[in-house]
């Protein structure tokens, strides 16, 4: 079964400064799909980055990016700039295939990001 | 672009009351999945369909059942609620197709309360 693991449960940075986040999985799958969500104060799931295990570079969006590393199964997200808005719970999630061409996605525990002014 | 709709978003029952969280999505995605979350826990997949009229079990199925009539409506019932359920529960869907074919795009969130 796959697991996804997030080491920190609580992180916290300074406004500007850069911030990695953990996570780890367990799969024995070779083609699979990582996610980093972002969940504010009002609860609401919001898709940071996505990367799909075929392809070796690390996906970017604006200031997040990732590490991920196959052969380790680590998949880092990194925020640069960091900026009062990011304060949120930061979830790490695999998507495992279902019957039925469905995907289900398996969270980690979630870690809690403050950005201090 | 109104995307996913939950409703109610904030619902207080009594114990053993039915209860229906309504989720309506206007992208005519095929993959349509209902989460729960709860206080220390990542989310839980209850059920998903990949269809009109195909539903599946999640990983925390009982006290719940689904119906998928129309492609853009996915509604969760709890036949007799518990205090157990008391949760956020989270509307979610997906393309299936194309080049967001593997994303998940989720709703706002109902949250239930059972007194």
């Amino acid at each position: 079964a796959q697991t996804v693991t997030q080491s920190q449960p609580e992180m916290s940075v300074q406004e500007a400064e850069t911030v990695t986040l953990s996570c780890t999985y367990d799969t024995s799958e070779s083609n699979y799909y990582l996610f980093w969500y972002k969940q504010p104060p009002s609860r609401q799931m919001i898709l940071v980055i996505r990367q799909e295990a075929y392809k070796q570079q690390n996906a970017t969006e604006n200031r997040f990016s990732v590490n991920f590393q196959k052969a380790a199964k680590s998949f880092s997200l990194k925020i640069s700039d960091s900026q009062l808005g990011d304060t949120a719970m930061y979830f790490c999630a695999f998507m495992k295939l279902l019957i039925q061409g469905a995907q289900k996605l398996v969270f980690g525990q979630g870690t809690r990001l403050t950005i201090n002014p | 672009d109104a995307g996913i709709t939950q409703s109610p978003r904030y619902k207080i029952t009594e114990t053993g009351r039915q209860v229906t969280l309504m989720c309506h999505q206007t992208w005519s995605h095929s993959y349509m999945f209902w989460y729960r979350q709860d206080l220390g826990h990542g989310l839980r997949l209850i059920y998903y369909s990949a269809a009109a009229d195909i539903t599946d079990k999640g990983e925390v199925p009982d006290g719940y059942v689904v119906s998928r009539s129309k492609t853009e409506n996915f509604p969760l019932t709890l036949e007799s609620a518990t205090r157990s359920q008391t949760s956020v529960y989270f509307c979610a869907s997906s393309p299936g197709l194309g080049a967001k074919r593997n994303t998940i795009y989720f709703g706002e969130g109902s949250w239930l309360t059972v007194v």
